[in-house]
């Protein structure tokens, strides 16, 4: 039990659908990460957001549209995506932005877009 | 740019010692960290070093060495359930992970 969890895990979607992805943290951190895993590819880094703000955001394709309604809370909202957003969406978060603050994973969210 | 090298993939028999090298360019340097993820689980944090040197933990080891841009994880006395991928991350000048693409490792009987 890594104390982060994301909602749902396995999402297959069209690309006209709308939906989004959850991720909540029970750990009492400031800063929380989504990431996307493809296969055979470093973790990229989507959006970073430190007590609700964020500050980060990769140039990352508008399609994807974070939400951070409180520090245990995160949100991806998807839509009109493509079949190459097809991939592992991680959520994790951290004590702070701090160097030696490890980042704690959720199970992810398995996208397939058709 | 930013670059991560490990290894793809490796395989160690049961009961052996592994080492797992991680080369690095990066803007900047705020430590290096390794993860261990288990296929279709998440990443888990295995150790972080920002001064060079010997990092020791139970079975696993990291060894860290800014000047020569480079790190290892040293797996001992190998078991079965250390079958797994291992991902090299290091923290750059503005505070992000950049990762390498992993080391699937094999662990045989």
């Amino acid at each position: 039990e890594t104390g982060v969890t994301q909602t749902p895990r396995h999402l297959v979607m069209g690309m006209t659908n709308k939906k989004s992805l959850k991720c909540e943290q029970h750990l009492g951190h400031n800063a929380m990460y989504w990431y996307k895993q493809s296969a055979k590819k470093p973790l990229e880094l989507m959006f970073v957001y430190n007590f609700k703000e964020q500050t980060e955001n990769n140039s990352v394709p508008s399609r994807f549209s974070p939400e951070c309604p409180n520090s245990s809370h995160l949100f991806l909202h998807l839509h009109t995506l493509q079949p190459e957003d097809s991939a592992l969406y991680l959520c994790a978060s951290s004590q702070g932005l701090a160097s030696s603050y490890e980042q704690y994973f959720g199970p992810g969210t398995r996208l397939t877009v058709t | 740019g930013q670059n991560i090298d490990q290894p793809t993939e490796m395989t160690a028999t049961e009961g052996a010692i592994v080492q797992i090298n991680c080369t690095y360019q990066t803007s900047g340097f705020n430590g290096l960290f390794w993860y261990q993820q288990h296929a279709g689980e998440a990443p888990t944090f295995l150790s972080y070093n920002v001064l060079d040197g010997l990092e020791e933990k139970g079975r696993f080891s990291s060894f860290l060495s800014r000047s020569k841009g480079y790190s290892y994880l040293l797996l001992k006395e190998l078991q079965m359930k250390d079958s797994a991928s291992y991902l090299c991350a290091v923290m750059d000048s503005n505070y992000q992970l950049i990762w390498g693409a992993g080391t699937k490792l094999i662990i045989k009987p």
